[in-house]
């Protein structure tokens, strides 16, 4: 199985700031990865597919990078609404498997 | 969307069968995955469903007492489970595939507990 190591788990930075969430495959994954978001009681929602495609309707203060085994995502000018569990997924190989998410909370 | 059944609570030993309507699209023309997120825990994948053959796939730790199926005439996609026991507390939800979850169900909390 392909693991997923998301870090870091969790941070607190200031609105404003630039945030960035990366996750690490352990074997090449191509491009197929993408980052949700999950905000406390609610479903998530994705924001990058195929690492670094922008989903529609999401801000652009959003961006996601990488190739093969390392990813990130990068949030500009983190927002007060930005405040939720980021996670990534990799869908390369079966099982499918998860990071372990990045808490993201506000100075 | 995709919108799932209510919440369940069960004995453990008994069954359950959450529903993942489709609405807006044909649920036959898009896989339908499956992933579980237990209390305080991170998201699982459980497998995924082709809903054109009806042909499911499951991942390790979810074969056996997990079955996936769809209605096609009531564009559904249903996840039954089997013998629940507690450890199978959790939060399921479908997602649209193929390549990841998109859109989400809003996702069904099943508590097994006597």
């Amino acid at each position: 199985d392909i693991q997923m190591t998301q870090s870091p788990s969790s941070l607190s930075a200031s609105v404003g700031d630039r945030v960035t969430i990366t996750c690490r495959a352990s074997q090449a994954i191509r491009n197929d990865l993408g980052w949700y978001q999950q905000k406390p009681g609610k479903a998530p929602k994705r924001l990058i597919y195929a690492t670094s495609n922008l989903q529609s309707g999401v801000p652009a203060r959003f961006s996601g990078s990488g190739s093969g085994t390392e990813f990130s995502l990068t949030i500009s000018s983190l927002q007060p609404e930005d405040i939720a569990t980021y996670f990534c997924l990799q869908h390369n190989s079966y099982p499918w498997t998860f990071g372990q998410g990045t808490k993201v909370e506000i100075k | 969307q995709l919108v799932q059944s209510g919440s369940e609570l069960k004995m453990p030993g008994a069954s359950v069968k959450v529903s993942c309507k489709a609405f807006g699209y044909t649920l036959s023309n898009k896989a339908i995955n499956w992933a579980r997120q237990a209390p305080g825990q991170g998201l699982e994948w459980m497998g995924w469903i082709n809903t054109n053959t009806g042909i499911p796939m499951y991942a390790q730790g979810f074969r056996g007492r997990f079955v996936f199926s769809v209605d096609t005439s009531v564009n559904t996609a249903y996840l039954q489970i089997s013998g629940l026991k507690a450890e199978d507390t959790a939060i399921y939800y479908c997602g649209r595939g193929p390549g990841g979850f998109d859109p989400w169900g809003q996702g069904t909390l099943v508590i097994v507990s006597s």
